[in-house]
């Protein structure tokens, strides 16, 4: 399974943006890199996905880099609710496509 | 949106007894769904694929015999875990999604926290 890395955990104040920063240095031309987050005792939901080009939805931006062996995720105005933790995967078409996760990211948001 | 409904919410046993927990995409139909487990502050493990009107395809390490899943239909995957123990205490959470494309997102339930006394 195609690897990610993402920090442990990042901070921000509520109101402000918040970059989520993703590393897949071994992406293949197929793979899609999706998002997910996870708020505590809850199952993970959709955040965005993309393929090459910047991917923007009423939750967040996507900005995919040109070679794409990185993207990061934008919030753009941080709230208390966004405090999650961020998955940063690549969904590859061999085996059912199925969504191995990865550590992920945790945000606090202060007030 | 598609949504996946997963019930129990929680449920606790004792040691030895068996737990189903089904897992249902209420607005769409499933060819395929997955069964994941988390423990506390870890991520989440992929258990399994379920397949409709198939075996399940289980990760390595995952005990087939011990976690039975069964896709009887295009909106229902059950998940028993079967003679549980003290060690399958843990969050169960399934997913499900509107194909089989790479570019499908996923719905996930909301997730069953199993505690085995």
């Amino acid at each position: 399974d195609a690897k990610t890395t993402q920090p442990n955990s990042m901070e921000s104040n509520e109101e402000e943006p918040v970059h989520l920063p993703c590393n897949h240095s071994t992406i293949s031309g197929t793979d899609y890199i999706h998002w997910y987050r996870q708020l505590p005792s809850q199952g993970p939901e959709y955040v965005i996905h993309g393929l090459t080009s910047n991917v923007n939805n009423r939750m967040a931006s996507l900005a995919i880099a040109e070679d794409r062996k990185s993207s990061t995720l934008i919030l753009h105005r941080a709230t208390l609710r966004d405090a999650a933790v961020y998955y940063c995967i690549l969904r590859r078409n061999t085996g059912f496509q199925k969504l191995v996760f990865g550590t992920g990211t945790r945000l606090l948001v202060s007030p | 949106g598609a949504v996946v409904s997963q019930h129990p919410s929680w449920v606790i046993c004792k040691s030895g007894t068996s737990v189903k927990i089904e897992c249902r995409s209420l607005d769409f139909q499933a060819t395929t769904m997955f069964w994941y487990r988390q423990f506390p502050k870890q991520s989440l493990m992929l258990m399994a694929t379920s397949n409709e009107g198939s075996k399940a395809t289980y990760e390595q390490g995952v005990e087939k015999d011990k976690f039975l899943i069964n896709h009887a239909s295009l909106t229902l995957s059950t998940l028993t875990v079967t003679s549980a123990h003290p060690e399958d205490s843990s969050f169960y959470i399934c997913s499900a999604s509107l194909g089989q494309a790479t570019n499908e997102k996923l719905f996930f339930g909301s997730g069953t926290q199993l505690s085995v006394l």
